[in-house]
């Protein structure tokens, strides 16, 4: 099946650095990418949705300048939380999905941001 | 605006035996997908199971099932012969197109008992 690999799994860093997060579709062209973010034992926030070449999309609530989302290809898209607080801290999931019609997600393994 | 809703937060089931996983949702398109993921203790989001709307057979997935009443919205799940490896949450999730968002209920917390 098709795979999606997020990077960094986790990762912890000081209030007011910023913190870059990796979404690459490894074998296929992922068409769309959205991002999430979920909190302990809840079910997944849809941030913002991402097509290859254009601005993302965000959902109501989400800092745009705050979650830089970039797209530049096909198989990969990142996630920038700017001047991280600690209540960014949080478990952040990427998906993709490619040209069929299965309409399935295919997820990434997720990335834990803790900041301090 | 479509809605998925899960009504039970948690359930338990005894290794070996079956349960089931309420899902409702809403909408007023006629065709769409909808499915089961489950993401155990690891975080990672696997899909169980698919059901795209205008099939009126159930699908199945070896010892994953749907009960899918399109009338009704349900879109249920059946595991049988429960494992220690099914224990995770289930969350269920619709999609209008094969390019949209997803909408996805709250999950459902399912404990395995030995």
């Amino acid at each position: 099946g098709a795979v999606v690999s997020q990077h960094p799994s986790r990762v912890i860093c000081k209030s007011g650095t910023s913190v870059k997060i990796e979404c690459r579709s490894l074998d296929f062209q992922a068409t769309t990418m959205f991002w999430y973010r979920q909190f302990p034992k809840q079910s997944l926030m849809l941030m913002a949705t991402s097509n290859e070449g254009s601005k993302a999309t965000y959902e109501q609530g989400v800092e745009k300048d705050k979650f830089l989302i970039n797209h530049a290809s096909l198989t990969l898209s990142t996630l920038t939380v700017t001047s991280a607080h600690p209540e960014d801290s949080s478990f952040y999931i990427c998906s993709a999905t490619d040209r069929g019609y299965t309409g399935e997600l295919f997820f990434g393994e997720g990335s834990r941001l803790t900041v301090l | 605006a479509q809605t998925v809703t899960q009504s039970q937060p948690e359930m338990s089931v005894q290794e070996a035996e079956t349960v089931t996983l309420s899902c409702t949702y809403d909408t007023s398109e006629s065709d769409y997908y909808l499915f089961w993921y489950k993401q155990p203790p690891s975080r990672q989001m696997i899909l169980v199971i698919r059901q795209e709307a205008y099939k009126q057979q159930n699908a199945t997935e070896n010892r994953f099932s749907v009960n899918f009443q399109k009338a009704a919205k349900s879109f249920s799940l059946k595991i049988s012969d429960s494992q220690l490896g099914d224990a995770a949450m289930y969350f269920c999730a619709y999609r209008f197109t094969n390019a949209g968002k997803s909408t996805f209920g709250d999950g459902t917390t399912l404990t395995v008992k030995p």
